[in-house]
Parts: C-alpha cells; structure tokens; sequence
C-alpha cells in the first residue's frame, strides 16, 4: 500500500519570502500525487494534481509542485508567500493500477506566514 | 446552495449521548466519505458510499454507525463515544468512488466527547 511522508509538521517563513513544503512517497510503479490545503476552520481543497504528462503543475494562486519519480517526491513550492497562504498543506497519493485504491493522505504541514 | 455541507459545526456530547452528524452535497456525485482528523495525525478514511451502497469500512468501531439514503445525503450515528473520539470529522463527496477524482470536502464537524 501506498504512504506519504511530511517529514515537516511547521514551517514558519517570512511574508514575501520562498518556501517548500516536503512530501515523499512510497516507491510504486506509478502514481497519482495531489496537494490539498485546509485554511483555518474549512475543510480541505484541492490546490494541485499530478496524473500523467507534465512533472510541474501549478495553481491558480503561485504554488507549483514537480513530480520527481528518482526521488519518489512531490515537494509544493512558492516564490514568495503572502500572509493568506497561511494553512495547513496535505500531501496524497494513490495507486492508478489499482482502482479500489483510495488516497492516502499524510499527516499536514502547517505554514505559517511571519510578518 | 452549493459544495458540500455539514452540520452542526460544533458538537458536544456526553459518553451516554447519542447524536448524528449530517453531511449533504449539491455536486451530483455518486460518492461520499467520512474521515477522522485528529491533531498529528494523518486523515483516517472511515467509510465510503458509492450510489448509496457502503463500499469501504476502514475496521471503524460500531459506535459509529454510517447511513446513506440517497447519493446526495449522509450520516454518522454517534452512540457511547469514548473521549478519544473527539476531533474534526470531515465529510466528503466525489464523483467517483474509483479512480483518481479530486474529493471535495465539507468544512467539518467538530466533535468533542466529554
């Protein structure tokens, strides 16, 4: 079965600055990989997909996230944060070769943004 | 209205109570889910619905008690919950109980268990 690593549960960084929020995975021959985001008292939204094709995807508010199979990672990146990204960032992953599979989320990493 | 919906927001109840959360979706999907989030601790997936049929149940205890009577409508029964139940239960519906569609989620329900 698949799993997900956020290897960080906080990450503080100033307002304006670069950030990266680490996400590995279980090694599989294939893999769907996603970033959800949940601001403070919402559930969760999707903010970005990997399926096929590509290994950079982006959202509509400046995150990207590349698909590095040799590594097995999924790392969200920003070049520079404002102080509504603050949140916490979920990692995902699941199994295309298997249909009944569900997606596996791991345990967050929450951003916060530093005046 | 639209998305999906969960109520209440807040609830508290004693060992002995017995209470229900509601979950409604207004996305037409044919798939709906209830997870468990605790603090530091990964999203547990607790069962799936798909066209109103229960398709997964992750080895959740029987006081927990799911009901789906339509694909656009589901419940968690809540009966003699221990104090380690508490945390934020969060619904969710797709389109599709297979395959890799993205899950939208309600804002949640936050249980404490006294």
């Amino acid at each position: 079965a698949q799993s997900v690593t956020q290897l960080d549960s906080q990450v503080p960084v100033f307002e304006e600055a670069p950030v990266e929020l680490r996400c590995n995975y279980s090694s599989s021959v294939s893999v769907y990989l996603f970033w959800y985001v949940q601001y403070p008292n919402q559930g969760l939204q999707l903010l970005l997909k990997y399926l096929s094709g590509s290994t950079l995807v982006e959202s509509i508010n400046g995150f990207e996230a590349e698909f590095n199979k040799s590594q097995t990672s999924f790392h969200l990146r920003k070049p520079s944060v404002h102080i509504s990204d603050t949140a916490e960032y979920f990692c995902a992953v699941s199994d295309p070769m298997n249909r009944d599979d569900k997606i596996i989320f791991g345990k967050g990493t929450r951003l916060h943004i530093l005046p | 209205e639209t998305g999906v919906t969960q109520t209440p927001r807040h609830l508290v109840m004693g060992m002995t109570n017995k209470k229900s959360l509601k979950c409604e979706q207004h996305l037409g999907h044919n798939a709906m889910y209830w997870y468990k989030q605790s603090a530091k601790k990964p999203l547990e997936l607790m069962f799936v619905y798909s066209l109103e049929e229960r398709v997964e149940n992750n080895s959740v205890p029987s006081r927990f008690s799911p009901e789906c009577p339509n694909s656009s409508h589901l419940f968690l029964h809540l009966h003699t919950l221990q104090p380690e139940d508490s945390a934020l239960y969060l619904c969710a519906s797709s389109q599709d109980s297979r395959g890799p569609g993205e899950l939208f989620f309600g804002e949640g329900s936050r249980l404490t268990v006294l």
